[in-house]
């Protein structure tokens, strides 16, 4: 069965300094891979997708970036943090097929608090 | 314009009462779906239920039915028989056939809180 990790849990880090957060699945090959960010008592707001290994899509310009060094591995970047890259961090993965009943499954979240 | 909306940021339902949870949606395509998701304190996004756009019949799952009017385009979620671990958060999402990345664009979400 298919398994996803998102760590870590908690992160605490000061404004400028950089950060790294990792997501793998398990159980299944050449899944989409996507990363949603949820700001207290908000919905999920999409910032990167991708469909293949080295192949990122950014929805919202901002601070942040990404990166799909291998077929399952999912990372998330900043350099430098801002105030405003405070929230909650969401991985998930979905089938590759192109069908519309397709789920998406969500790692257990990173809630992340720039000070 | 918003692709999913979800007007209700709060709602209060009495145990063991039904609750609606209203969602309408924003699409050209087609073909496309619809999926609610539950997301207790603890963060983690639970799937409920899907309905497609060419579904005919309304979508069940257990206690969770989906009250799909095609023509509204609203996709309102259904639970009977409310419980108190149904205090959450609940999110509608789409899928458009031709979404990129195959991606879900979700709604606001509406907090559900359950009193005994």
């Amino acid at each position: 069965s298919q398994t996803i990790h998102q760590w870590p849990a908690t992160l605490v880090q000061p404004v400028g300094s950089p950060l790294s957060l990792e997501c793998t699945v398990e159980g299944t090959s050449n899944p989409n891979l996507y990363w949603y960010r949820q700001a207290a008592g908000r919905g999920l707001q999409l910032l990167f997708y991708s469909v293949g290994i080295g192949q990122i899509s950014s929805e919202v310009p901002q601070n942040l970036s990404a990166s799909r060094p291998q077929d399952r591995q999912f990372i998330l970047s900043s350099k430098k943090l801002l105030l405003s890259d405070s929230g909650f961090y969401l991985c998930a993965w979905s089938a590759w097929e192109l069908a519309t009943n397709e789920k998406l499954f969500f790692g257990s979240g990173t809630q992340l608090s720039v000070l | 314009a918003q692709k999913i909306t979800q007007t209700q940021p709060g709602m209060f339902v009495q145990e063991k009462e039904a609750v609606t949870l209203d969602c309408t949606y924003d699409t050209s395509d087609q073909s496309y779906g619809l999926f609610w998701y539950k997301q207790p304190s603890s963060g983690e996004m639970i799937f409920l239920i899907y309905q497609g756009s060419y579904d005919e019949q309304n979508a069940t799952e257990g206690r969770y039915s989906l009250n799909f009017q095609k023509a509204r385009k609203s996709a309102n979620l259904v639970i009977s028989a409310s419980q108190l671990g149904d205090s959450a958060m609940y999110f509608c999402a789409m899928r458009e056939e031709f979404s990129a990345g195959n991606m879900l664009t979700f709604g606001g979400g509406t907090r559900l809180m359950v009193k005994p």
